[in-house]
């Protein structure tokens, strides 16, 4: 059964870094991509960046200098790494996997980051 | 970056309507279009992939049409599950964007 877990603190201090992990299971990450996407409160959904099966990450221009998305393979971990962050940065932080037509078939749960002192 | 521009930004549905809704890109995506549906609280679900495939187990009063630049989505016979926000997606070139949304309401 395919199934995607984010993880991290729910608080982070303005300037800090967050650190998130997408732990999957029903799949391997040698085989599959894996996307990172927000969603502020009340807002739409954010595309940030994506791990490739064979290790190379994509990432959205504007978040480009603060993002590094890296992986586990052997452990089925994904990690966003995101410095600097501001208050606009609170937001629901999704991973999903890529299937066909580099669609997100399988998301997870959401992990809610607020960026607050 | 591609634009992905969604109408309306909200609308107000009785159940039984036939809803469409639709979305526009400031390019070519080559078909490469996804659709998808959330509810308060949830994660996306995957709805239609390439434009006009069904993901599995997605009832089939949902169809997707479109090609080049302009797509759709079409709700037939509305159910009372199927209030929700759905969102568009360029599936063709990074970045991959997402529309606005559009919510549906009932009336």
């Amino acid at each position: 059964q395919v199934q995607l877990k984010e993880s991290g603190p729910g608080l982070v201090q303005p300037s800090q870094t967050l650190s998130l992990t997408c732990t999957v299971a029903g799949f391997s990450l040698t085989s599959y991509n894996v996307h990172w996407v927000r969603q502020p409160p009340g807002k739409g959904l954010e595309w940030m960046g994506v791990i490739w099966n064979t290790g190379g990450t994509r990432y959205n221009s504007a978040l480009k200098s603060r993002l590094s998305i890296s992986k586990d393979t052997s452990k089925s971990q994904v990690f966003l790494k995101m410095n600097s962050l501001q208050t606009e940065d609170t937001a629901t932080y999704y991973c999903a996997r890529d299937s066909t037509y580099s669609s997100f078939d399988y998301w997870g749960q959401g992990v809610m980051v607020t960026v607050s002192s | 970056d591609i634009q992905m521009t969604q109408s309306p930004s909200s609308l107000s549905v009785s159940l039984g309507d036939n809803v469409t809704f639709t979305c526009e890109a400031s390019e070519n995506i080559y078909g490469f279009l996804a659709w998808y549906q959330q509810k308060l609280g949830k994660a996306p679900k995957l709805l239609i992939y390439g434009a006009t495939n069904l993901e599995d187990g997605v009832p089939t009063r949902f169809s997707g049409s479109g090609s080049w630049t302009n797509y759709s989505l079409t709700i037939s016979s509305l159910e009372p599950e199927d209030i929700a926000t759905y969102y568009c997606q360029n599936n063709h070139v990074y970045p991959y964007t997402f529309g606005a949304g559009t919510k549906l309401e009932l009336k």
